[in-house]
């Protein structure tokens, strides 16, 4: 059974670039979660996609905006990079309606 | 104010000993649940237990338990017999039903478990 799946595993861009982040749930979930966790700090919630549609998000710019396709796999797009967006960017997928998300390992972008 | 507050930035532990992990929350939602998750230096977050508002029991899974008392909002984890794999960061957690579906996390608690 596979488990949540991210791609690429770390990214160095520049300032003023656009990133792309990729993410595959676990077999069976159809929700997707985007988190930035900032260095020495817990995650903060970006957005929620559940049936292609951003169903919530938390206090984030515009500049963030993602996508989910039919197969639930997810996208999260950031561009006009700025050196503050360097985290860890976590993926978690979950069954909607059901309590646990489950977390994948992360993608890690650094801004120049 | 926070709504998930853990108050131990890092702790040192023997090996085989028990460890408790602080966790304290806020929220005026009725139904909510609690999570405890382990982040490895590796980065992954790792799902170790889940408590709902309701339960009338405290959650165990394998090694870990919680011990949620909920007039005092507090949600502490309890590892027994400590292992070395066991060093790691480790986050409390909170998700409000009736607020939205997206998870709360504390600042985390490092620990460090010594041979």
């Amino acid at each position: 059974d596979a488990g949540v799946t991210q791609s690429p595993t770390h990214l160095i861009k520049t300032r003023g670039q656009q990133v792309t982040l990729r993410c595959s749930p676990k077999s069976g979930h159809d929700t997707v979660s985007w988190y930035q966790q900032a260095l020495g700090q817990g995650p903060q919630f970006i957005f929620q996609y559940y049936e292609e549609e951003e169903r919530q998000r938390g206090n984030f710019p515009d500049r963030f905006s993602g996508h989910q396709f039919p197969n639930y796999s997810s996208e999260l797009n950031v561009n006009a990079l700025l050196l503050g967006d360097s985290a860890l960017y976590l993926c978690a997928s979950s069954l909607v309606g059901k309590e646990t998300q489950y977390f994948g390992p992360g993608t890690r972008l650094l801004v120049l | 104010a926070q709504k998930i507050t853990q108050t131990q930035p890092g702790m040192f532990v023997q090996e085989k000993e028990a460890v408790t992990l602080d966790c304290t929350y806020d929220t005026s939602d009725p139904s909510y649940g609690l999570f405890w998750y382990k982040q490895p230096s590796s980065g992954e977050m790792i799902f170790l237990i889940y408590q709902g508002s309701y339960d009338q029991q405290n959650a165990t899974e394998g090694r870990y338990s919680l011990n949620f008392q909920k007039a005092r909002k507090s949600a502490n984890l309890v590892i027994s017999a400590s292992q070395l794999g066991d060093s790691a960061m480790y986050f409390c957690a909170m998700r409000e039903w009736n607020r939205d579906d997206k998870i709360i996390f504390g600042k985390g608690t490092r620990l460090h478990i010594l041979p």
